[in-house]
């Protein structure tokens, strides 16, 4: 079953770099995956898709600041000189062949 | 400018029926598969239901199955969601979303605001 794990929370200092992570279920570590950002009280907005291969690409206007990698089932969300409208709910998202969409159930990012 | 902009939600009792309409418009409407997803109040993304970009592939989350129909039609640059046999559970802020609709399914890059479904007695 195709399943995407993320922590529940994480929480940075402003200026500084962190890196969210959005695991795979098994046998499912060859998948791309999507980032998405939800700053509160509005609706998600599209970051970038992760390759299996670390490649990654972004939405329209999305800042150099984020970056996406990956490393076997893991794929990375990474954010660097954090300001305070980074702190949102961050998703990632996953899909197969069919007409199925499957998302993890989201970290909560503090800016502190 | 792309948009989606979600419409017709509202109360409505358990066991009733509720249409949702998303209007797109800023991009071409049939190079698109379009999905619903839902976030109940205080909860994370679910994906809902989905169609490809002429219609011929639909999917569905096995919490709708058999209660809610997604349709389209591209001539008017449009997505729908018949949704029957109600619950409290579905209660909800409904998104649509697109991914582009080259090779199959992607990852969905652009989102409408929502419209919310209360359902309640």
């Amino acid at each position: 079953q195709l399943v995407l794990t993320q922590s529940p929370s994480a929480s940075a200092s402003l200026g500084a770099s962190v890196k969210l992570t959005c695991t795979l279920s098994s046998g499912h570590s060859s998948y791309a995956i999507a980032w998405h950002q939800q700053q509160p009280e509005k609706g998600p907005r599209y970051l970038m898709k992760v390759n299996s291969d670390g490649s990654h690409i972004k939405g329209d206007g999305i800042p150099d600041r984020f970056s996406g990698s990956s490393s076997g089932a893991e794929r990375y969300l990474s954010i660097s000189s954090l300001q305070s409208e980074d702190e949102a709910d961050y998703y990632c998202q996953t899909w197969g062949t069919g007409i199925n969409w499957v998302f993890g159930g989201g970290t909560k990012l503090t800016v502190l | 400018e792309v948009q989606l902009v979600e419409s017709g939600g509202g109360v409505v009792r358990p066991g009733g029926s509720l249409r949702l309409s998303c209007a797109a418009s800023g991009f071409t409407f049939d190079d698109y598969g379009i999905n619903w997803v839902r976030q109940a109040p205080g909860k994370g993304l679910e994906w809902v239901c989905g169609i490809n970009w002429n219609g011929g592939s639909t999917g569905y989350a096995d919490s709708v199955k058999g209660r809610f129909t997604v349709s389209r039609d591209n001539a008017k640059n449009s997505l729908y969601l018949q949704m029957n046999r109600l619950r409290a559970e579905d209660t909800a802020l409904y998104h649509c979303a697109r991914y582009y609709d080259y090779t199959g399914p992607d990852a969905f890059d652009f989102w409408g605001q929502g419209t919310m479904v209360t359902v309640s007695s």
